[in-house]
């Protein structure tokens, strides 16, 4: 089965330095990946997705994410972090099959500080 | 362009009462999805819509239940309340399984 997973429930970083949120994934097949934000009380915000081509996949707000296929892992970056960076970060993985259910982790929170 | 809408935003209801959710895809999708997000989880899938019909279903009992209309819009159901069903119910659109999906803000439901 397809999962992910996000082994840090809260990621602290000042704000202007850089920021990674990590995720790794078990899938059969190849990975259709994506990270989402959601700030309090809304719901989730696309930023960018992994289905093919280069590894360094460039999405919303300055965020980026690698595609590492040796360590199963897709980790989301961003150069220079912001206070209002500051919300919940969910990576989810496709299903398989014919349909485009998502399958999420369990989401990391991350804090910037001024 | 209007992007997914839910209704209502918020929702108390109490133990065994039904509740009934909706949700306006984006203009120009035709696929729904509904999620659970219980609190300080991930989101779980519950079920999928397409041309009317559920396509397919999450790990989640009979007394959840859908329903698409041909405008695409969508409601989900659900009988006989428990307390373990208060969580944020999130709907996401897409364009016949083109990625990404679009969520809209969610139905806060509490069950008492």
């Amino acid at each position: 089965a397809q999962s992910v997973a996000q082994p840090e429930d809260q990621v602290n970083v000042a704000e202007g330095n850089p920021l990674t949120v990590k995720c790794t994934y078990s899938v059969s097949g190849n990975p259709y990946l994506f990270w989402y934000v959601q700030y309090p009380n809304r719901g989730l915000q696309f930023l960018l997705k992994y289905i093919t081509g280069d590894n360094l996949v460039k999405g919303s707000y300055g965020f980026e994410a690698e595609f590492n296929k040796s360590q199963t892992s897709f980790h989301l970056k961003k150069p220079s972090a912001l206070v209002s960076d500051s919300a919940l970060y969910f990576c989810a993985v496709r299903d398989t099959g014919n349909t485009d259910k998502l399958i999420f982790g369990t989401g990391t929170r991350l804090q910037v500080f001024p | 362009d209007a992007g997914v809408t839910q209704s209502p935003t918020h929702l108390i209801k109490t133990r065994g009462q039904q509740v009934t959710l909706r949700c306006s895809p984006k203009s120009g999708h035709d696929t729904v999805s509904w999620y659970q997000q219980a609190l300080g989880q991930g989101p779980q899938f519950i079920f999928q819509y397409y041309e009317e019909e559920e396509r397919q279903r999450g790990n989640f009992p009979d007394r959840f239940s859908g329903h698409q209309f041909p405008n695409y819009s969508s409601e989900l159901n659900v009988n006989a309340l428990l307390l373990g069903d208060s969580a944020l119910y999130l709907c996401a659109s897409s364009f016949s399984g083109h990625q990404p999906q679009h969520f809209g803000d969610g139905t806060r439901l509490s069950i008492l």
